[in-house]
């Protein structure tokens, strides 16, 4: 089964807006990852968040961590059209995985 | 600085051609090499990955096959192609310890007719 799921599946907003993205998952993890995808490009890692942080920051980016709930959630303050992209959660399983998986993501629109 | 190649960034290939897609990492030593399919509008399917030179474990039962000749090559491999087969591939590497971000190559994206 799908490790992490992305909520929503689309998201369209106006520049200047908050956009904030979920992930979901099922099992144990050491860590969670959000990755960022153009069009036609490869995945770009933006943050990590371990399974001990609650939250953490990263220029315009805000990530959350629930473990009891196992959900994280992607903040994107202040979107810019630059920011149209689809975004991607990812996780290692507890226990020295190296295999991640990767949710279907969440393709994010941001109209100037 | 580690960098990622792949190529061919496009290729067009009638059913039942062989296939090879090459990835090589620069910068760095014994990293974890994955190879990944998307298809379009989706997320990433894990085909492949290594550990080391020889090593690679496959997790879709498919007619793809992979093979590591060199610490820092990967290759994606098909005898015949099926229609099935068309998407975006996508190579990637993570450090070996770490294990923690994975870093991906810009893609190549297959259309078998």
């Amino acid at each position: 089964s799908q490790q992490g799921e992305e909520d929503p599946q689309a998201l369209s907003i106006q520049e200047g807006e908050n956009a904030t993205m979920n992930c979901s998952y099922k099992t144990s993890i050491n860590n969670l990852q959000w990755y960022r995808q153009n069009s036609g490009r490869g995945l770009v890692h933006l943050i990590l968040i371990r399974s001990n942080e609650r939250e953490k920051h990263s220029g315009r980016l805000r990530v959350t961590l629930d473990t009891s709930k196992k959900s994280s959630s992607l903040l994107i303050t202040a979107s810019r059209a630059a920011d149209t992209a689809s975004y991607f959660c990812a996780t290692y399983r507890s226990g020295g995985s190296y295999i991640p998986t990767f949710g279907r993501g969440t393709s994010l629109i941001v109209h100037p | 600085s580690q960098t990622i190649h792949q190529w061919p960034a496009t290729l067009v290939q009638p059913v039942g051609s062989p296939l090879s897609l090459e990835c090589t990492v620069e910068g760095t030593s014994n990293p974890n090499l994955y190879w990944y399919r998307q298809a379009a509008g989706r997320g990433l399917q894990l085909l492949f990955y290594s550990v080391g030179i020889g090593q690679i474990s496959s997790e879709v039962p498919q007619n793809l096959s992979a093979s590591r000749p060199q610490d820092r090559q990967f290759i994606l491999s098909s005898k015949k192609l099926l229609l099935s087969d068309s998407g975006f591939y996508l190579c990637a590497w993570s450090p070996a310890l770490t294990q923690e971000t994975q870093y991906f190559g810009p893609g190549t994206r297959l259309l078998v007719l």
